[in-house]
């Protein structure tokens, strides 16, 4: 069965610092995406970031970059230069080949102090 | 811009009521939509898929009676939960996507409040 599993529940990072927030995954299928979302408290999904099984290079997007280590079945993502704006809860998830399903983790919180 | 809208935002109503949630892709046709419920401080979690045309493909424990679902065209999906009650409060929100390895777009979610 397919799992995603984020182990940090809370973060804090300093303003204008980097961090790292952990996702591994677990799947047998050839063919996957690995979608990073941030959701403020007031409830929106944002879209930060998308990694598919096959890519060579890792995903960046502005600020964000995704650390795909496929062997170690992990997909971290980096924020650089942590705002204020940053703090949220964010959202590792896969996508299942067939159905299109995503499939999330339990999130991770990230305070940003100023 | 938004390119899921998701409405109302915000629900109050009394126990026995039934609600109703749109789901709208605003900009791009929607083949599948998706609805997830999330109480506080935890993980989305998968209600059902909505595959324009056909019949919602619910997940394991989900009442399809309770939670009714309609895709009728290729741009809207609808949740209405049926006689609502307290234990129904919490935050539904909605995605589409399109063909392809397109990301789901979410709606802003519908903070429901049965009282």
């Amino acid at each position: 069965a397919q799992k995603i599993t984020q182990t940090q529940p809370g973060m804090f990072v300093q303003e204008k610092e980097a961090v790292t927030l952990d996702c591994t995954y677990d799947t047998s299928d050839p063919s996957y995406g690995l979608f990073w979302y941030k959701q403020p408290s007031s409830g929106e999904m944002i879209f930060l970031i998308y990694q598919g099984s096959y890519d060579q290079q890792n995903a960046t997007e502005g600020r964000y970059s995704l650390n795909f280590q496929k062997a170690r079945k992990s997909a971290n993502l980096v924020i650089s230069a942590s705002q204020l704006g940053d703090s949220a809860m964010y959202f590792c998830a896969m996508r299942e080949g067939n159905t299109g399903k995503l499939i999330f983790g339990q999130g991770t919180t990230l305070q940003v102090k100023p | 811009g938004a390119v899921v809208s998701q409405h109302p935002s915000r629900v109050i109503c009394k126990s026995g009521t039934s609600v109703k949630i749109e789901c709208r892709s605003l900009d791009f046709q929607a083949t599948t939509m998706f609805w997830y419920r999330q109480f506080p401080k935890q993980s989305l979690m998968l209600m059902a898929t909505s595959n324009e045309g056909s019949k919602a493909t619910y997940e394991q424990g989900v009442e399809k009676d309770k939670f009714l679902i309609n895709h009728a065209s290729l741009t809207l999906s609808t949740l209405t939960v049926t006689s609502a009650h307290p234990e129904d409060s919490s935050f539904y929100i909605c995605s589409a996507t399109g063909v392809g390895n397109q990301p789901q777009h979410f709606g802003d979610g519908t903070r429901l409040s049965i009282l």
